[in-house]
């Protein structure tokens, strides 16, 4: 099983709002990935989480703020958000070979949370 | 600069037309070379990694084949289902992928 689940699936907020995104995988990877999609473009990486301990932050606004409660759970709290950030998010997970250098992982992506900022 | 090229951008084919999806990449240090397919507001889906060049596999109507330059993802007899955005993505280490802008195939009944 390669599942990774999202939840919501829908998020509508408005500027002044707080929310979070979760993410889970089951499958037991150590390595746990948040990327921004807008319409027609790539994903962009936000965040690598390796054994539960943040290892990349691609200069990502401190209004998006990870946190890795456990090795199967991965939340994206969102604060002060603007229209501009409005995307589809995705969480990915991997198995998280020590070593990220070397790693060749393959990345398993979950369903998305649809965000709309107001 | 690691750099992931898709071509074509989009690509329209009848149902049984066989085609191929190309994905030129430029990397320092390649450690594995995926290809996914996006459905429309959904994750994107695992189809094949690819490690070596000379490398092949096959799934279904699909085959991923790589190159020290490119891979190339064959379709064979594509059926409308095979409709999606296809996207390929270089792992240049450091549990860091870079994505080529992916190729939207319709596939015609």
């Amino acid at each position: 099983d390669t599942e990774v689940t999202q939840t919501p699936k829908h998020l509508v907020m408005g500027m002044t709002n707080k929310k979070s995104l979760k993410c889970e995988q089951h499958m037991g990877h150590r390595a746990m990935y948040w990327y921004k999609q807008k319409a027609k473009k790539p994903p962009e990486l936000m965040f690598v989480y390796s054994y539960e301990k943040l290892s990349i932050n691609e200069s990502v606004p401190s209004r998006f703020s990870p946190e890795c409660p456990n090795s199967s759970l991965l939340n994206l709290h969102l604060h002060a958000l603007q229209p501009e950030d409005s995307a589809l998010y995705l969480c990915a997970s991997s198995q998280g070979t020590l070593g990220t250098e070397t790693s060749t992982d393959t990345q398993y992506f979950g369903p998305g949370t649809r965000l709309t900022v107001l | 600069e690691d750099q992931v090229t898709q071509s074509p951008e989009a690509l329209r084919l009848q149902e049984g037309e066989s085609s191929s999806l190309n994905c030129s990449y430029t990397v320092s240090g390649l450690r594995g070379l995926f290809w996914y397919r996006q459905d429309p507001g959904k994750g994107p889906e695992f189809l094949f990694t690819l490690y070596s060049a000379g490398e092949e596999k096959e799934k279904e109507r699909l085959k991923a084949t790589l190159t020290k330059k490119e891979s190339f993802l064959h379709i064979t007899a594509p059926k409308p289902e095979d409709s999606a955005t296809y996207l390929c993505a270089a792992n240049t280490g450091f549990q860091k992928l870079v994505f080529g802008t992916g190729t939207r195939l319709l596939v015609s009944p």
